[in-house]
């Protein structure tokens, strides 16, 4: 079936540190998008890419960065510049006017 | 202004009751958009998409109005299990903030 995939679900960070959140998705879907998600709030834009080896910045990519290599794939790092990073990260992709499909989401925490 | 707003909420209603949620827009060239559901902690999932001449599917109606720049979500004889938070979205990848109902013995 086709879908996609995050990884790991829950994911602990240590100050400093720098971590990566695997997304892969196998729709064949041209758009993927980051979004972070904090407690009783809705989703913000972290980075979005439309195209293999092209990305923007989303409202709130500080901190962040990302990479497209290739169609499948949509890494995330969350790096030690981000102060406050534990949220819940969620993955999505794409086809216009289809709406967005996402993953399962990765919760963070920092320690 | 943020490109969708929704109503704040929380909407707590008896079962079998009808509510209505707005999504406000401030893009007027937006063509798509979108209601998803979203259940506590986890991911949101596609409710419905709405189109100019509105969409409906069984308890649910999604209406588009260009002219107030709005879109709507009715949902009829709530159930139980229609507790969650419902958010929308346009085609510019911002989602509103969401509007959670709690569906009541």
């Amino acid at each position: 079936d086709g879908g996609i995939t995050q990884s790991p679900k829950y994911l602990f960070r240590k100050e400093g540190q720098n971590v990566t959140l695997s997304c892969e998705q196998n729709l064949n879907h041209d758009a993927m998008y980051w979004y972070r998600q904090d407690p009783g709030q809705g989703l913000r834009l972290i980075y979005y890419s439309q195209i293999v080896n092209d990305f923007q910045k989303g409202d709130i990519a500080e901190g962040y960065s990302v990479s497209r290599e290739k169609k499948e794939s949509f890494p995330l790092t969350v790096t030690s510049a981000q102060k406050n990073p534990t949220a819940f990260y969620l993955c999505a992709s794409s086809m216009p006017n289809y709406g967005y499909t996402f993953g399962s989401g990765t919760r963070l925490t920092v320690v | 202004r943020k490109e969708v707003e929704q109503d704040p909420g929380p909407f707590n209603v008896p079962e079998g009751a009808t509510v209505a949620f707005n999504c406000t827009y401030s893009n007027s060239a937006s063509q798509s958009f979108f209601w998803y559901r979203q259940d506590c902690r986890k991911e949101p999932k596609l409710l419905m998409s709405v189109y100019s001449s509105g969409n409906e599917d069984g308890r649910f109606t999604a209406q588009l109005n260009r002219a107030s720049q709005y879109i709507s979500l009715l949902i009829r004889d709530s159930k139980l299990s229609d507790s969650a938070t419902y958010l929308c979205v346009g085609e510019h990848m911002r989602f509103g903030a969401g509007t959670r109902l709690t569906v009541k013995p």
